[in-house]
């Protein structure tokens, strides 16, 4: 399968700065990546949708001012946290499909976020 | 809204003996399923899919699983167990067609003992 590579796999970071994390499809180009949040002994849950060039889709009660997404190429999306804060402790993954969503979305190895 | 329940947090299962991880969904239209595996540290893999072609879906590493619309389920299972096997599976629903607004289950944790 194709390979989605995810940067930092893990960061800690202190309350009330800001992290960027990265996602980038190594072999094909990615119109629509996700991006996911795990919790401790949970399920993955979609946190937004970002098509390249265009503002990312967030879901019901995720703030998008804290969750800055960009896509701004077809190999690349980031997800920066915004003054975070310990509660936003967090396992992140990132998916990429060339398709629009229609076709194979492959996931990042994810990103083990931290605050302190 | 489209939901997936997985009946198991945890399935202990011998090496060599069959695997049965169990998922059921609601879903008020023909649902896009899958099942991924994560292993420790390791991203997703896309173990099988079901798009309304053949119930019965074969994936890699000698799983399968088989969509059975009257019980509304897509239990996941393969013939003899490998240490290999060990980790986290997701039955998941697809919300949004294809690979969009994908809804995953709880997870299922398989521990293969030797």
């Amino acid at each position: 399968g194709a390979v989605v590579s995810q940067h930092p796999s893990r960061v800690i970071c202190k309350s009330g700065t800001s992290v960027k994390i990265e996602c980038r499809s190594l072999d094909f180009q990615a119109t629509t990546m996700f991006w996911y949040r795990q919790f401790p002994k949970q399920s993955l849950m979609l946190m937004a949708t970002s098509n390249e060039g265009s503002k990312a889709t967030y879901e019901q009660g995720v703030e998008k001012d804290k969750f800055l997404i960009n896509h701004a190429s077809l190999t690349l999306s980031t997800l920066t946290v915004t003054s975070a804060h310990p509660e936003d402790s967090s396992f992140y993954i990132c998916s990429a499909s060339s398709g629009a969503g229609f076709a194979e979305a492959f996931f990042g190895q994810g990103t083990r976020l931290t605050v302190v | 809204a489209q939901s997936v329940t997985q009946l198991d947090s945890h399935v202990s299962v011998s090496e060599g003996t069959p695997v049965l991880l169990r998922c059921n969904y609601s879903s008020s239209y023909s649902p896009s399923l899958f099942w991924y595996v994560q292993h420790p540290n390791k991203g997703l893999q896309l173990l099988l899919k079901y798009t309304s072609a053949a119930t019965l879906v074969k994936g890699i590493n000698g799983f399968e699983a088989e969509f059975k619309k009257s019980e509304t389920s897509f239990h996941l299972t393969k013939p003899s167990a490998h240490m290999s096997d060990a980790a986290e599976y997701f039955c998941v629903v697809s919300e949004g067609g294809g690979y969009n607004k994908l809804i995953f289950g709880a997870g299922t944790r398989l521990a293969v003992h030797p």
